[in-house]
């Protein structure tokens, strides 16, 4: 079952930085977090993933708080492309990646 | 670079009947999952497959069924239809179970139950 918590949708102005929050307070030591986006049906789109330490890729950033309860995905300049679910997701192994709700991310012009 | 492929992108089909759907994973990925969405819903996980053995079921109902061949790809198996089949069906493929890597998914079939 999904351990996560987001809200179920934000706004962000395009050419802003998107930044999407995820609560994972029962999250174990071989935990993964991961974020995925689901832009309008198509397959679940990979963004990043951590463990412990922050990370940055061509996509996004990720922020995982010391104790590791909570992270916030950062999508620096969101553009209308943006406009999508995204997934946080804590497993260590894939076949227990559950997806919850998911916040829906909408970008505006 | 190599994606997920799913055949065929669309399927319709009357209640019970049957319907089969296929996936092929990233070349050399060995582990496979299915995944269904239904209308406004997120994807629930229904069962995978590694090495050619299933190796953990979700909430895959008793009329479905599914295998991951020598090549690895994997077909899921859908018999006696119903109305309540109708969803989205993902595929997804990783190497190896460990999170320490990727899950891929493809770009789904859509299949309507009529």
């Amino acid at each position: 079952d999904a351990k996560t918590t987001q809200p179920t949708s934000m706004d962000c102005a395009e050419g802003r930085a998107a930044n999407l929050p995820c609560n994972h307070s029962t999250i174990s030591g071989n935990e993964y977090v991961y974020w995925y986006r689901q832009i309008h049906s198509q397959g679940p789109q990979y963004i990043i993933h951590g463990l412990k330490n922050n990370e940055t890729n061509e996509m996004a950033s990720l922020i995982i708080t010391e104790d590791r309860k909570s992270s916030t995905l950062i999508l620096p300049h969101a553009t209308l492309r943006d406009t999508a679910v995204y997934y946080c997701i804590v497993s260590y192994n894939f076949n227990k990646f559950y997806f919850g709700s998911g916040t829906k991310l909408n970008v505006k012009p | 670079a190599a994606g997920v492929i799913q055949s065929p992108r669309h399927l319709i089909k009357e209640k019970r009947e049957t319907a089969t759907l296929k996936c092929y994973p990233i070349p050399r990925h060995d582990t496979v999952y299915w995944y269904q969405q239904g209308p406004g819903q997120d994807p629930q996980f229904l069962i995978s497959f590694y090495e050619k053995m299933q190796s953990d079921k979700g909430s895959i109902p008793d009329r479905f069924s599914a295998q991951q061949f020598s090549d690895y790809h994997s077909e899921l198996n859908m018999s006696s239809l119903e109305l309540g089949d109708s969803a989205l069906y993902f595929c997804a493929s990783s190497l190896g179970l460990l999170g320490v890597g990727k899950l891929f998914f493809g770009s789904g079939t859509q299949l309507s139950v009529l």
